[in-house]
């Protein structure tokens, strides 16, 4: 998988679930960023987790990292049908400012 | 404060024409990125600069694109002799170098130009 692959890469729930999206990554890290996308806008920033952090919480978003696995999770609770966007993992490579993009998933929440 | 200004939101060129777009930081800030996207993927990272200075470009194509941030004003994306595969939308972020060197600070995104080559 490419660096920063999310999984799934689609997902449609109905408003008040709870969306869990996944990121993988192959190289070493300072930091992992989540940021949302909505249609044809730009990137609203939404967590950062560095790379001696296992989980942070911010509001409904519930960001946990294991670099063993290389992998982390994006869980957003009690879903709103205004959270329906795109959602990227950035990883913020070990040397390196430049951030590298995952594919995306595409939520959609039914209202 | 104003967040990431980028302009033109919206930008039409003919192939062979040049495409310039502008981006102007968070007040504050003295490194600016520009990233590409192309429809339904991800964002690939271009080139990374500070006032003056590029410090990253490793992904940037080795024709035809060149960067620059000058000391006044803002950041200008330049591509020389558009081709169709040019059409994406690409983005610029700021950020403030609070991290330590070589560590990724958060990054601030404007909300793109999305460029159409006919």
């Amino acid at each position: 998988s490419q660096q920063g692959e999310e999984d799934p890469q689609a997902l449609s729930i109905q408003e008040g679930e709870n969306a869990t999206m996944n990121c993988s990554y192959k190289t070493s890290i300072n930091n992992l960023q989540w940021y949302r996308q909505n249609s044809g806008r730009g990137l609203v920033h939404l967590i950062l987790i560095r790379s001696n952090e296992r989980e942070k919480h911010s509001g409904r978003l519930r960001v946990t990292l294991d670099t063993s696995k290389k992998s982390s999770s994006l869980l957003i609770t009690a879903s709103r049908a205004a959270d329906t966007a795109s959602y990227f993992c950035a990883t913020g490579d070990t040397g390196r400012r430049a951030l590298t993009f995952g594919s995306g998933t595409r939520l959609q929440v039914q209202p | 404060n104003a967040g990431v200004m980028q302009n033109p939101r919206h930008l039409v060129r003919r192939r062979g024409q040049e495409a310039r777009l502008r981006c102007s930081p968070m007040k504050g800030h003295s490194h600016v990125y520009w990233y590409r996207q192309l429809p339904e993927e991800g964002l690939k990272f271009m080139v990374y600069l500070q006032k003056e200075n590029i410090i990253d470009e490793s992904g940037m194509p080795k024709e035809r694109f060149s960067a620059e941030f000058p000391k006044e004003g803002p950041s200008i994306l330049r591509i020389q002799q558009v081709v169709r595969g040019d059409s994406a939308a690409y983005f610029c972020a700021s950020s403030s170098p609070t991290a330590s060197s070589g560590s990724t600070d958060t990054q601030y995104f404007g909300p793109g130009t999305r460029l159409t080559v006919l």
